[in-house]
């Protein structure tokens, strides 16, 4: 069964400044999906941003960029200029790519504990 | 833009009662998803439906959950006879495509059994 961890349960960042956001995976498939998705206070779920495993170049959404190091099993989340509208809790998470349950694969999101950013003006 | 809407924001009920939570998902959406996030805690996968059937479900998903669609754009979640802890809240969540899409979520019904 795959597995998402995110170490840190929070970090603090000032406004402006960049930080990084942590997530390792563990998995025996070869093919998947991984996901950063913000859940502010209001508490729903916005994905925002996703990266193939098959693609070696890491995505890039506006402020949001990821490292995906899949050797390492390792998908940080990085965001460049903070903005107070940033603070939610960020959920990394994981999809197999191999197909539904009656291909023998998943089509489940699997979700990290959370981490909860705090931008401080 | 086009988004996954739940209904009930919040519900309260006692315990032993039944809850149906239910979810507009977008509309050329042919995946539907019910998870839960316990206050505090992770979210977690209950069910997958696709083609009017349940595709995939997890170990939560007992016999006290059942998920309909029915008349086409609804897509519920029952709950048989509520205990305290499923008090949470509960994300639907659709996807065009089960590949190469991501999911979208709604904004969720928080759940609270008394």
């Amino acid at each position: 069964a795959q597995t998402v961890t995110q170490s840190q349960p929070e970090m603090s960042v000032q406004e402006a400044e960049t930080v990084t956001l942590s997530c390792t995976y563990d998995t025996s498939e070869s093919d998947y999906y991984l996901f950063w998705y913000k859940q502010p206070p209001s508490r729903q779920m916005i994905l925002v941003i996703r990266q193939e495993a098959y693609k070696q170049q890491n995505a890039t959404e506006n402020r949001f960029s990821v490292n995906f190091q899949k050797a390492a099993k390792s998908f940080s989340l990085k965001i460049s200029d903070s903005q107070l509208g940033d603070a939610a809790m960020y959920f990394c998470a994981y999809r197999s790519a191999n197909g539904g349950a009656a291909q023998g694969g998943s089509e489940k999101l699997v979700f990290g504990k959370g981490m909860k950013l705090t931008v401080n003006p | 833009e086009p988004e996954v809407t739940q209904t009930p924001s919040h519900q309260v009920t006692q315990m032993g009662q039944e809850v149906i939570l239910r979810c507009v998902p977008i509309s050329n959406h042919l995946y539907f998803y019910w998870y839960r996030q316990i206050l505090g805690q992770k979210v977690e996968f209950l069910v997958s439906f696709y083609n009017n059937e349940i595709s995939e479900k997890s170990e939560i998903f007992d016999d006290q959950f059942s998920v309909e669609r029915p008349d086409g754009s609804n897509f519920t979640l029952k709950i048989r006879s509520t205990k305290l802890e499923d008090s949470a809240m509960y994300f639907c969540a659709s996807n065009r495509g089960r590949m190469n899409t991501e999911a979208f979520f709604g904004q969720g019904t928080r759940l609270t059994v008394v």
